[in-house]
């Protein structure tokens, strides 16, 4: 059982270049959630998905896109890269909103921007 | 929206010691998770506690949902506990978590 699993989990960029994360789960989860992570910061949400086929912007959305044609993937897209964006990117997934449904993370992706 | 506030914001112990990690919300919660991210970046689930207690070997968690508080204790520290300690919450009819700034504890041996 991988549990949530990030690709890649390194990648430098140059400025303005394009690039897509993937993250799996086999868990059967309904709800995926990507996030970045600053030095010194805690996670901030950028979008989230409560089912195949949705998606929603959370609290820093902007110069990201994301698609969640199968239940168990949730794709992040930078369509054109810049410096702002260095960050750790991490994905989570729960089974649902529920009482005792916790986010379960994966290893995140180190990604730098030049 | 609400705000999720950490304290204290570092701390270093020795061996041995125990402490309490504290989290303060600003508005009722119905989902409050605490993580530890380990050196090497990993988030690791410790408790999923919107409301009582709950303990796991040498940590325990107690949230008390009607003050908008949760605490970590850890109690005997070892050095593999070194790390950042988040507590995440959720507001009733949202889906987003939002996180705290975190603690960061270093345990010398």
């Amino acid at each position: 059982n991988a549990g949530v699993t990030q690709t890649p989990k390194f990648r430098v960029l140059k400025t303005g270049q394009s690039m897509t994360l993937l993250c799996a789960q086999d868990m059967n989860h309904e709800y995926m959630y990507w996030y970045r992570q600053d030095p010194g910061m805690g996670l901030r949400l950028i979008h989230y998905s409560v089912g195949e086929g949705t998606t929603a912007k959370g609290e820093v959305p902007d110069g990201y896109n994301v698609s969640r044609l199968k239940k168990q993937n949730f794709l992040l897209g930078l369509e054109s890269a810049a410096p702002s964006q260095t960050s750790v990117y991490f994905c989570a997934s729960s089974l649902g909103q529920g009482e005792g449904q916790p986010q379960h993370f994966g290893d995140g992706t180190r990604l730098s921007i030049l | 929206g609400i705000q999720v506030e950490q304290s204290p914001p570092d701390l270093i112990l020795q061996e041995g010691a125990n402490s309490t990690l504290r989290c303060n919300f600003s508005d009722s919660v119905n989902n409050l998770q605490w993580f530890h991210q380990n050196p090497w970046g990993q988030l690791i689930n410790l408790f999923y506690i919107p409301s009582g207690t709950k303990q796991n070997g040498r940590l325990s968690a107690t949230t008390v949902a009607t003050e908008r508080y949760s605490l970590l204790y850890i109690s005997s520290s070892q050095t593999t506990d070194s790390g950042v300690y988040f507590c995440a919450v959720r507001t009733s009819g949202t889906y987003k978590y939002i996180f705290g700034t975190g603690t960061r504890l270093k345990v010398l041996a």
